[in-house]
């Protein structure tokens, strides 16, 4: 089956510094990657929807100067956090797609907290 | 605009008994459908998937689901429940004639607890 990785699975930071998560998807090629973030026993919501090659396309409300987004190959996403700050603390789940079978493939997620 | 409802914030069954978890959903055209399932601390992993043809779907671990076009739902069963069961479980859809690329929309979730 299709595998998504992510990395860190947990990272910790001061606040004020930046944080670089990676999505690799291990097995296909992507041809486009989800981040989404979770907030405790709610849903998931969708920050940005990333296309290798272009600039990613952020959802309503969504700073994309303080999320950066890099697709730099069909196997690879990196979201940067920048300047975090306690209330960007979250899960942060990723997840990519293929031309078919049309379902998204998630990856395990990352922790950041923000001290 | 497309959207789901999970209208159980939790559900609770006895293992061995047939559990049922709710989903409806609002499209303005045909819609795909999925379930996901998630354990604590981890991602989604995939169930099943309704796009077309059969209305009902059989995925992992036993869990199905049916497409009531008419009542527009998408509720993921299973006959016989398991402890191991127990996750929080999103149900999803994505619009197939806006389009939007793969953008799924997804439920709030429902808390599954299988007890002994």
């Amino acid at each position: 089956g299709a595998v998504v990785s992510q990395h860190p699975s947990r990272v910790i930071c001061k606040s004020g510094t930046s944080v670089k998560i990676e999505c690799r998807s291990l097995d296909f090629q992507a041809t486009t990657m989800f981040w989404y973030r979770q907030f405790p026993k709610q849903s998931l919501m969708l920050m940005a929807t990333s296309n290798e090659g272009s600039k990613a396309t952020y959802e309503q409300g969504v700073e994309k100067d303080k999320f950066l987004i890099n697709h730099a190959s069909l196997t690879l996403s990196t979201l940067t956090v920048t300047s975090a700050h306690p209330e960007d603390s979250s899960f942060y789940i990723c997840s990519a797609t293929r031309l078919a079978p049309h379902e998204q493939f998630f990856g395990p997620g990352t922790r950041l907290t923000v001290l | 605009a497309q959207s789901v409802a999970q209208p159980e914030d939790q559900v609770n069954v006895a293992e061995g008994n047939p559990l049922t978890v709710k989903c409806t959903y609002s499209v303005s055209g045909n819609p795909y459908l999925f379930w996901y399932v998630q354990y604590p601390n981890r991602g989604l992993q995939f169930l099943l998937k309704y796009i077309t043809g059969d209305n009902l779907v059989k995925g992992s671990y036993g869990f199905e689901a049916e497409f009531n076009k008419s009542q527009t739902s998408f509720h993921l069963k299973k006959p016989s429940a398991l402890v191991s069961d127990s996750a929080l479980y999103f149900c999803a859809v994505r619009d197939l004639v806006t389009g939007g690329g793969n953008k799924l929309t997804f439920g709030t979730g429902t808390q599954l607890k299988v007890e002994l």
